[in-house]
């Protein structure tokens, strides 16, 4: 099975801070990786799915990139709303797998 | 608007089956997609159950080690979950979502916390 690593853990920024979320995977995935918002009591939402293209209706200030094993999110200028966790998730091979999570906090 | 809502009992037995329904409206299942389960424990993170889709294909995680049954009623525009067995350890907020092929998830239910307890 792939195993999903994200970094950090947990975050701290403030409104208008750049902020970059790291994913590696145990093999190479292509660029079968997905991004997701999750705020308490909410499900998921997709942000970015494979490495880079934004879902429709997400804000530009999301961007992803990356391929095979190291990917990276990006949020250029943080706003207050995006105070989330956020989960990573290959859909390389079954079983699909997601990271463990990263807490962006407010500094 | 493609909107997805699971239903079912909120606290199931140890033991028992744990068994859930998601019916989809905005979108006819047997147009395509694949359809999953994902639950997530309090406190942790994100786990695929499995999926189907609209021709019966199934995929099963291989962890929950042979318990789980998905089923689709494309008359009902729904599908269906049974988790037989369980334990604390399937304590969770399950989701039903979609999935186009390239296997993200694109829409989701809202949630249903599911307390397995005697």
């Amino acid at each position: 099975d792939i195993q999903m690593t994200q970094s950090p853990s947990s975050l701290s920024a403030s409104v208008g801070d750049r902020v970059t979320i790291t994913c590696r995977a145990s093999q190479s995935i292509s660029s079968y990786l997905n991004w997701y918002q999750q705020k308490p009591g909410k499900a998921p939402k997709v942000l970015i799915y494979a490495a880079s293209s934004l879902q429709s209706g997400v804000p530009s200030r999301f961007s992803g990139s990356g391929s095979g094993t190291d990917f990276t999110l990006t949020i250029s200028s943080l706003q207050p709303e995006d105070f989330a966790t956020y989960y990573c998730q290959q859909s390389y091979s079954t079983p699909y797998s997601f990271g463990q999570g990263t807490k962006l906090e407010i500094k | 608007q493609v909107q997805l809502q699971e239903s079912g009992p909120g606290l199931v037995k140890p033991s028992e089956t744990l068994s859930l329904t998601c019916t989809v409206s905005g979108y006819s299942i047997s147009s395509g997609y694949y359809w999953g389960w994902i639950r997530q424990p309090p406190g942790k993170g994100l786990e695929l159950i499995g999926s189907i889709d609209h021709s019966e294909s199934i995929y099963y995680n291989p962890s929950l080690k042979g318990r789980v049954t998905i089923s689709v009623d494309t008359s009902k525009n729904q599908f269906s979950l049974k988790l037989n067995s369980v334990t604390a350890a399937d304590t969770a907020v399950y989701y039903c979502a979609r999935a186009p092929a390239l296997g993200y998830f694109d829409y989701w239910g809202q949630g249903t916390l599911v307390t397995v307890s005697s």
